[in-house]
């Protein structure tokens, strides 16, 4: 079984600050893929990262970061100096080995981020 | 290049009536998922398909729920009857090669049922 938490449903900063999303995963699978996907409020998920379990690497985006730590099971999300275009609802998702040797994806329950000016 | 194209955008039927929820995927992806988001219970995968096959319904709620995938370039999702419990919105997503890649979604369709 396959589990993503994102224990933080709302988070509610002023603009500039820095924030940090977190994501817990369960997982017994020793090759799997962590995901993070944005769904601003026009509705449609958009792909941010995709990190394999292999490669525990940070990953630094512009404003964004991630931070994968095996040892905690965690893949976590900052973003730096956040901005109003921000406020969105960001998911964790992890995808494991499933029918067919398929990785199918299992979505956390999102966080969503309000960002005021 | 278009993206995923779902239609309708919205739908408001009533309780008993069949509803159909179409998607037309990104050229050249061989793999589609269907997907409903509701506040009680988040995104759920319902079904996805590799190469037009269905690989894994175990996510589809109900026998009231099907879906199909006659060709590369369109798949539909099929509540017959609906019920009020089955609002929620549907998202179309499709990937390239192989399912462990990013899932381009589509705009979703907010179904209602009264």
């Amino acid at each position: 079984a396959q589990k993503v938490t994102q224990a933080q449903t709302e988070i509610s900063v002023v603009e500039k600050e820095d924030v940090t999303l977190d994501c817990v995963y369960e997982t017994r699978d020793t090759t799997y893929y962590l995901f993070w996907y944005k769904q601003p409020p026009s509705g449609e998920l958009v792909f941010l990262i995709r990190r394999n379990s292999f490669d525990e690497q940070n990953e630094i985006s512009g404003r964004y970061s991630w931070n994968f730590q095996k040892s905690t099971s965690s893949f976590n999300f900052t973003i730096t100096a956040s901005q109003v275009v921000d406020s969105a609802v960001y998911f964790c998702a992890l995808s494991e080995a499933g029918t067919g040797g398929s990785y199918i994806p299992t979505f956390g329950r999102g966080t969503s981020l309000i960002v005021h000016p | 290049d278009a993206g995923v194209i779902q239609s309708p955008r919205h739908e408001v039927t009533e309780m008993g009536q069949e509803v159909t929820l179409r998607c037309k995927p990104i050229s050249g992806h061989d793999y589609l998922f269907w997907y409903r988001q509701t506040m009680m219970r988040g995104l759920e995968l319902l079904i996805y398909f590799n190469n037009n096959v269905p690989i894994d319904d175990s996510g589809m709620p109900e026998d009231r729920f099907s879906a199909k995938m006659p060709n590369a370039s369109f798949s539909t999702l099929k509540i017959q009857p609906s019920e009020p419990r089955d609002s929620a919105v549907y998202f179309c997503a499709s990937s390239l090669v192989s399912s462990y890649n990013e899932q381009f979604f589509g705009p979703g369709t907010r179904l209602t049922v009264l």
